[in-house]
């Protein structure tokens, strides 16, 4: 079955810029497009990131998405890092059928 | 403004059924595929089950598979999930999301606010 691993939690300071991976089990990133999520502490889900590298209105350029087809990885870039980019970070891509989340990345910024 | 408001949500117990709503507006709600995602507590997110902006093509989690039925009625402007055999890992919170195409492949892309289910005795 297809996966998508992300680290656990990654930390960066305010102002600084971080990098969030999502490795897939196969070569399915780079054939599928990759999706991003960013969930707050007690909120729903909200897109920052779809067909890869796509922002919907409203998130701001900071946030930017990139594949490397090579390593079967996608990544979320979030720049100028402010503490109200704390919170959960999902992929999500697409395979025979189904939607797969990775695991989920804990962003603190401290 | 896309807005979902789902409702139906509650405490069953094991083996029991339940159907969840989510009331769409703000699109023109035939024309995109919808989705059901849900997160038990403490944990990520997980898919559970996709249906084209016709109603005719559905997609579901090895997981529910056989015990949920996701339908739409386009004239209400209504998604529904209808769980039954219920089981205690099925406790979490259910999200209605809108995706991008009317097709069942469609990217999910808005979420609702979500609406807890509880499976316990």
């Amino acid at each position: 079955n297809f996966m998508l691993t992300q680290p656990h939690s990654v930390s960066e300071s305010p102002g600084k810029t971080v990098s969030i991976s999502c490795t897939g089990s196969s070569g399915i990133i780079g054939s599928n497009y990759v999706q991003w999520y960013q969930q707050r502490p007690g909120s729903a889900p909200t897109t920052v990131i779809y067909e890869d590298n796509q922002r919907p209105s409203g998130v701001p350029d900071r946030f930017s998405g990139s594949i490397d087809s090579s390593s079967n990885s996608a990544s979320l870039t979030i720049s100028g890092l402010k503490t109200e980019d704390e919170a959960d970070y999902y992929c999500l891509s697409y395979d025979s059928g189904r939607w797969v989340f990775g695991g989920g990345t804990k962003l603190t910024v401290l | 403004e896309v807005q979902l408001l789902e409702s139906g949500g509650g405490l069953v117990q094991p083996g029991g059924s339940l159907r969840l709503s989510c009331a769409a507006s703000g699109f023109t709600f035939s024309s995109y595929a919808m989705s059901w995602v849900r997160q038990a507590p403490g944990k990520g997110l997980e898919w559970v089950s996709a249906l084209s902006g016709g109603g005719s093509a559905t997609d579901y989690a090895d997981s529910v598979k056989g015990r949920f039925t996701i339908s739409r009625d386009n004239s209400k402007n209504t998604l529904y999930l209808q769980m039954s055999s219920l089981r205690a890992e099925d406790t979490a919170v259910y999200y209605c999301v809108k995706t991008i195409g009317e097709v069942v492949t469609g990217i999910p892309v808005s979420w609702g606010q979500g609406t807890l289910v509880t499976v316990s005795s």
